[in-house]
């Protein structure tokens, strides 16, 4: 069966320095993943996406990922934070042999201090 | 861009009481899905919905609820006597493609559903 596990649940870091929210996957078949982001009272919105390309993925807003197969990791990163980067992210993995259903992580909080 | 969109964005119903939750997909979208989130919890997949029919549901889509496609544009999802457990915040989605390579879904605003 499939599943994702999002290491941290909430991440705090100050303004201009780097993010990463760690994301751990489980698939026995090739999987896609994706990262989406919630803002407080907001939809989900994909910040960017992995479907068996390339393993390096660059999203909206400066976000990128990187799929390690080896390390069945999918971890999100930002060179520099912005205060409107602050925001519920989640990992996200889906598969063909497992139906085609999303199967979320329990999500990350990120906090960005001035 | 085209988007998902769910009505209401916000309804307050009575314990027992049927509610509907609806969502227009983006036209060409094959496959459709409700989601709920309560509130403090992580986003727990409910439903998924292909070819006018349930292609696969969790065990939280019991016989109290339903979902329907009446008319090619509409994806309803019906609660038929509501429970305080019910209230969550639901989210409907939707997505071309399935299977290898699949597409990204597209998610809805949501509908933040309170029972009282």
């Amino acid at each position: 069966a499939q599943s994702v596990t999002q290491l941290d649940s909430h991440v705090s870091v100050s303004e201009g320095t780097p993010v990463l929210l760690r994301c751990n996957y489980s698939s026995s078949y090739s999987p896609s993943l994706f990262w989406y982001v919630q803002h407080p009272n907001k939809g989900l919105q994909l910040l960017l996406k992995y479907t068996s390309a390339a393993t390096l993925v660059k999203g909206i807003n400066g976000f990128e990922a990187e799929f390690k197969k080896s390390e069945t990791s999918f971890h999100l990163t930002k060179p520099s934070a912005h205060m409107s980067d602050a925001a519920e992210y989640f990992c996200v993995v889906t598969g063909y042999n497992q139906g085609g259903k999303l199967i979320f992580g329990q999500g990350t909080e990120l906090s960005v201090k001035p | 861009e085209p988007e998902v969109t769910q009505t209401p964005s916000h309804q307050v119903t009575q314990m027992g009481q049927e509610v509907i939750l609806r969502c227009v997909p983006i036209s060409n979208h094959l496959y459709f899905y409700w989601y709920r989130q309560i509130l403090g919890q992580k986003v727990e997949f409910l439903v998924s919905f292909y070819n006018n029919e349930i292609s696969e549901k969790s065990e939280i889509f019991d016989d109290q609820f339903s979902v329907e496609r009446p008319d090619g544009s509409n994806f309803t999802l019906k609660i038929r006597s509501t429970k305080l457990e019910d209230s969550a915040m639901y989210f409907c989605a939707s997505r071309l493609y399935e299977g290898i390579g699949s597409t990204e879904a597209f998610f809805g605003q949501g509908t933040r559903l309170t029972v009282v």
